[in-house]
């Protein structure tokens, strides 16, 4: 199972949007809504951010939103702030059963 | 407040074994889904593995790169999660969380424990 397919880098000014893609295949992201976004911070544990492909745990601020079409997702950071400067990771489960990370992005407040 | 908390990690030589724990607390875990995530030195989160819950059939499934070397287990009277590494390889080099698995989510995540392997 190949990583899905992340931009390696995006980058905004503040109060701007920022959109990250993850792009998969007909077996994964394709196949199931059971697509989801983590942040991760410099030395910090990955931080649940979207799941099944749009859905806000609670205390998720309303800025990050998700969607997918086809084989491909994506995650929206809108009103950037410079604490949304961090590595982004998508996750889909596949058909095998089994789960799939992103290469990751690292997103980058200007 | 979920708490997971990893422990075990350390230095193995290439070819060697090591068994990871992680005890879980502020949920059930005897119906929890759980897996192992991993993260090497400056690179991104790979999926190792998951065990279903004993009421779901306790069954696992694995990553490629760990098929066959890994073993993940529960002990449910003890809320822990195991990871058995053995034959490890540098490449194994990683930092290694214990999450909680939702469906297709992984909602709650340990600190993590580092495992090198280095001769």
């Amino acid at each position: 199972q190949s990583a899905l397919t992340q931009p390696a880098s995006v980058s905004g000014s503040p109060g701007q949007s920022i959109t990250i893609s993850c792009t998969g295949t007909s077996s994964d992201v394709g196949a199931y809504n059971y697509v989801s976004w983590y942040q991760q911070h410099p030395g910090k544990v990955p931080k649940l951010m979207i799941y099944d492909v749009s859905n806000r745990p609670s205390g998720v601020s309303n800025r990050f939103s998700g969607s997918k079409s086809g084989n491909t997702a994506s995650l929206t950071i809108s009103g950037l702030q410079a604490e949304d400067e961090a590595d982004y990771y998508c996750s889909s489960y596949t058909s095998s059963s089994s789960y799939v990370f992103g290469t990751g992005t690292k997103a980058t407040v200007l | 407040e979920v708490q997971l908390v990893e422990s075990g990690g350390g230095l193995v030589k290439p070819g060697g074994s090591l068994r990871l724990s992680c005890a879980a607390s502020g949920f059930t875990f005897n119906t929890a889904w759980m897996s192992w995530v991993r993260q090497a030195p400056g690179k991104g989160l790979e999926w190792v593995g998951r065990i279903k819950s004993n009421t779901d059939g306790g069954t696992t499934e694995y990553g490629a790169p760990v098929k066959g070397r890994f073993t993940i287990s529960r002990d449910d009277s003890k809320n822990t999660l195991y990871l058995q590494m053995n034959s490890l390889k540098t490449e194994d080099t990683a930092v290694f969380y214990c999450t909680t698995i939702n469906w297709g989510r992984f909602d709650n995540w340990g600190q993590g424990t580092l495992v090198t392997v280095s001769s």
